[in-house]
């Protein structure tokens, strides 16, 4: 298994560009995360999915964040347009849930640039 | 407010020594895994224990989970330099309406040889 797969892994933008990161979850698990990391808040939560579905979407930052699961195998995080304090770490996680939330696997995540 | 709050923040020792890094919660929860994350790199799962479990074991780590005082502790014998990373806590609770995983700030170990 190739494990959690992000891409791109790195991004550079300028501000008020369209950003488009992507995640193929491990296969088999049905829960997807999507977690920003920064120095001054650390690792926040911002979307969850559980088969393909947004169950809480409380930590998305604002409506210049959308998340997509189009289905079991591909998720998407845009952010458009961005601004320089979206830079960040932005990892996707995977899991499988039956009832509880089983260990995560994480990918390597996309260093995010905006100037 | 984060759910899980891990003590210290930083913690450095000695090569050979135990590190001992704390985690406090503040709902109930279903279980609580432990995170490492090298410079750089996404996290890694180390160790899962139920809200059912004191202790658990794992080579050189040992977690032990205090429900009463919604605390946690890792325990890593015998530190190498290779242990050197941040270490998390998070917690599978139901928070904000949902249940779902949420993490610490995180406990940066250094290891010196």
């Amino acid at each position: 298994d190739a494990g959690v797969i992000q891409s791109p892994r790195h991004e550079v933008t300028e501000m008020g560009q369209e950003v488009t990161l992507r995640c193929k979850p491990i296969s088999g698990h049905n829960s997807l995360f999507w977690y920003r990391q920064t120095m001054m808040r650390g690792l926040e939560l911002l979307i969850y999915f559980n088969n393909n579905v947004p169950i809480d979407d409380s930590g998305m930052p604002e409506d210049r964040f959308s998340a997509k699961m189009p289905n079991a195998s591909f998720s998407t995080l845009k952010i458009q347009p961005s601004e320089p304090r979206d830079s960040a770490v932005y990892f996707c996680a995977s899991s499988q849930r039956t009832g509880e939330i089983s260990p995560s696997s994480f990918g390597p995540g996309t260093r995010l640039l905006v100037l | 407010s984060q759910q899980g709050e891990e003590d210290p923040q930083a913690l450095s020792i000695q090569e050979g020594e135990n590190a001992t890094m704390n985690c406090s919660y503040k709902t109930s929860i279903n279980n609580l895994q432990w995170y490492r994350q090298n410079s750089g790199r996404g996290l890694v799962h180390l160790i899962l224990i139920r809200s059912n479990e004191r202790e658990k074991h794992s080579g050189r780590l040992r977690v032990t989970l205090d429900t009463s005082k919604k605390s946690s502790s890792l325990l890593i014998t015998a530190s190498r330099a290779a242990d050197t990373a941040s270490y998390f806590c998070a917690t599978d609770a139901m928070t904000q309406g949902a249940q779902k995983l949420v993490f610490g700030q995180g406990t940066r170990l250094t290891i010196n040889p």
